[in-house]
């Protein structure tokens, strides 16, 4: 089946600085990515769709400057936390769509930010 | 998408059937109803999906009622590895829509020894 990878799966980082998250689709190809947010208890929040060449679209009340996001091939996007903050500690989820359409989601990132 | 509404959370005796409802009164024509679950600090889990006919697939079953006002995801032999967060998700075909998945509240289920 589809396979879509995270990484790192968990990491820590000091306020004020940068850290990038990478999701992978591993057996296709997707030319859409999605980026979830997920504090504890609450359930998932998207915060952009990410398409192959182009520009994020970003949530609204995502800061798009804040959360960088990258999509350079069909097979990898990188999302970007600039000058991490302790309320941006959350776990980060990504998603890929097939070509059918079907979305595949990685294990997810938890980022702590100190 | 239509709106869909879940208990926020059930027990289950390990190894009896967990019946999980969900409303979607709004639900379209064309509009499918999906189940994820996710497991403590772990990514979405698909389960299963239908569109009208009831589905069946080596983790659960889906009854769809004839109006398709609601559904019941079936875990037939609960075990502890199923204590999770289940959601329910209308949307129209996967094909059709470049959408994300949207994730309501769902429903935390805790299977009991």
């Amino acid at each position: 089946g589809a396979v879509v990878s995270q990484h790192p799966s968990w990491v820590i980082c000091k306020s004020g600085t940068s850290v990038k998250i990478e999701c992978r689709s591993l057996d296709f190809q997707a030319t859409t990515m999605f980026w979830y947010r997920q504090f504890p208890k609450q359930s998932l929040m998207l915060m952009a769709t990410s398409n192959e060449g182009s520009k994020a679209t970003y949530e609204q009340g995502v800061e798009k400057d804040k959360f960088l996001i990258n999509h350079a091939s069909l097979t990898l996007s990188t999302l970007t936390v600039t000058s991490a903050h302790p309320e941006d500690s959350s776990f980060y989820i990504c998603s890929a769509r097939d070509n059918s359409g079907e979305q595949y989601f990685g294990p997810g990132t938890r980022l702590t930010v100190t | 998408d239509a709106k869909t509404t879940q208990p926020p959370s059930m027990d289950c005796a390990e190894g009896r059937a967990a019946n999980l409802p969900c409303n979607h009164s709004t639900i379209s024509g064309n509009e499918y109803v999906y189940w994820y679950r996710q497991i403590h600090s772990q990514g979405p889990q698909y389960i299963i999906h239908g569109l009208k006919n009831n589905e069946t697939n080596e983790m659960a079953s889906l009854i769809i009622t004839e109006d398709r006002k609601s559904s019941t995801l079936i875990l037939p032999h609960a075990t502890l590895r199923d204590t999770a967060v289940y959601y329910c998700i209308v949307r129209v075909a996967p094909s059709n829509s470049g959408y994300a998945l949207n994730f309501g509240k769902g429903t935390s289920l805790l299977v009991t020894p």
